[in-house]
């Protein structure tokens, strides 16, 4: 099992690019998530998805999309890309979603905007 | 205010020491509590879930104090491999949220 991955895992762009974060579990979990962290603020959810077909906005949401593909695949887009998204980006997926389990984390992915 | 505070350190404690962190929220809905641990540049990784009767773990020890609303990982016996950014959990359906981290250094 690889559990988690991640696509790419260092990426720089320029302000007003486009790209697209790619994430994908082997777990068999309903639940996916999309964080950001950041020094000094902790891991940030951006958006989730509490089963294949559903998407919710998560605490800092604005500037990102996101797609559900499958029940293995939740990507992130940035549309057009900001310095203020300069951060290491983490998916991370856990079983049901429910309050009492935990979650499993991919890698990263560190992103720079110039 | 963040709705998960953590001191950020860091602590830098010799071999051997005992060391506690505390994690408040504010959050009284909160339903389930972890302590996660992240090496430098990785991804956080689960250390441990905190249930309201505490709970051990070899050399850890964590405890949930819902009246006062924070939560405590105690370290015993620290290695040096316990050097590490500790970060606390706080989770209500769907949205899990984390405190910034408290970095841990622990020296022969």
């Amino acid at each position: 099992n690889a559990g988690v991955t991640q696509t790419p895992k260092f990426q720089v762009l320029k302000t007003g690019q486009s790209m697209t974060l790619q994430c994908a579990q082997d777990m068999n979990h309903n639940s996916m998530y999309w964080y950001r962290q950041d020094p000094g603020m902790g891991l940030r959810l951006i958006y989730y998805s509490a089963s294949e077909g559903t998407t919710d906005k998560g605490e800092v949401p604005n500037g990102y999309n996101v797609s559900r593909l499958n029940k293995r695949e939740f990507s992130l887009r940035l549309e057009s890309a900001a310095p203020s998204q300069t951060s290491v980006y983490f998916c991370a997926s856990s079983p049901e979603g429910l309050y009492q389990e935990t979650q499993y984390f991919g890698p990263g992915t560190r992103l720079l905007v110039l | 205010r963040k709705e998960v505070e953590q001191d950020p350190g860091p602590f830098n404690v010799p071999e051997g020491a005992t060391v506690a962190f505390n994690c408040t929220y504010s959050n009284s809905a909160s339903q389930s509590f972890f302590w996660y641990r992240q090496d430098c540049r990785k991804e956080p990784k689960l250390l441990m879930s905190v249930y309201s009767s505490g709970n051990e773990d070899g050399r850890f020890t964590a405890q949930l104090n819902r009246a006062s609303q924070y939560i405590s990982l105690l370290i015993r016996d620290s290695k040096l491999s316990d050097s590490a950014t500790y970060l606390c959990a706080v989770n209500r359906v769907n949205d899990m949220r984390f405190g910034a981290g408290t970095r841990l250094t622990v020296k022969p």
